[in-house]
């Protein structure tokens, strides 16, 4: 199995809601990483958990706070978003504990919309 | 920041047409990475090229590498209507695992 699933895969929220994105991993991965996708551009890494410890933040506002609540889960939580985070959000895996230079395995992502 | 390009930006052919993307990168490397995009998807893992290495096949796709340049090409032979994507290369620090992609290329292949 070498699927990364995420939900939702659409969320619509305004500036003031509070919302989640999970991602989920069965594959044994030890690093799990957010990346944020604008629309025509590469993805930009947020954050990268490695054995459920944060190790990297690429100076992301706290607006997002990531969660690992387990070596499967990794969550996104959403707060005081601004119509400028709208984007495609994409989770990804990897074998080993970051830094690693193996293959990351992509989720489909979610497409989040800010009002 | 990204320290990918790659060119062309868009390429459109017909269907049974070759495909040639190419890369470029800055800095050192431990291996160049293929993915590819539908649109408003996730990404897929195409190809892996370690850094001694100079070509590599897989089905349909070969890709070249040459350090000596810091540029590597993705050749996609007899394409098909459903290899319409976007394909990024990138490239990972070895100090921290991040994987930084090139600003990627469209390719439309026409039936």
């Amino acid at each position: 199995d070498t699927e990364v699933t995420q939900t939702p895969k659409h969320l619509v929220m305004g500036m003031t809601n509070k919302k989640s994105l999970k991602c989920e991993q069965h594959m044994g991965h030890r690093a799990m990483y957010w990346y944020k996708q604008k629309a025509k551009k590469p993805p930009e890494l947020m954050f990268v958990y490695s054995y459920e410890k944060l190790s990297i933040n690429e100076s992301v506002p706290s607006r997002f706070s990531p969660e690992c609540p387990n070596s499967s889960l990794l969550n996104l939580h959403l707060h005081a978003l601004q119509p400028e985070d709208s984007a495609l959000y994409l989770c990804a895996s990897s074998h080993n504990a970051a830094p690693s230079t193996d293959t990351q395995y992509f989720g489909p992502g979610t497409r989040l919309t800010v009002l | 920041s990204q320290q990918g390009e790659e060119d062309p930006q868009a390429l459109s052919i017909q269907e049974g047409e070759n495909a040639t993307m190419n890369c470029s990168y800055k800095t050192s490397i431990n291996n160049l990475q293929w993915y590819r995009q539908n649109s408003g998807r996730g990404l897929v893992h195409l190809i892996l090229i370690r850094s001694n290495e100079r070509e590599k096949h897989s089905g349909r796709l070969r890709v070249t590498l040459d350090t000596s340049k810091k540029s590597s090409s993705l050749l996609i032979t007899a394409s098909r209507a459903a290899d319409t994507a976007s394909y990024f290369c990138a490239t990972i620090s070895s100090n921290t695992g991040k994987l930084i992609f090139g600003q990627g290329t469209t390719l439309q292949v026409k039936p």
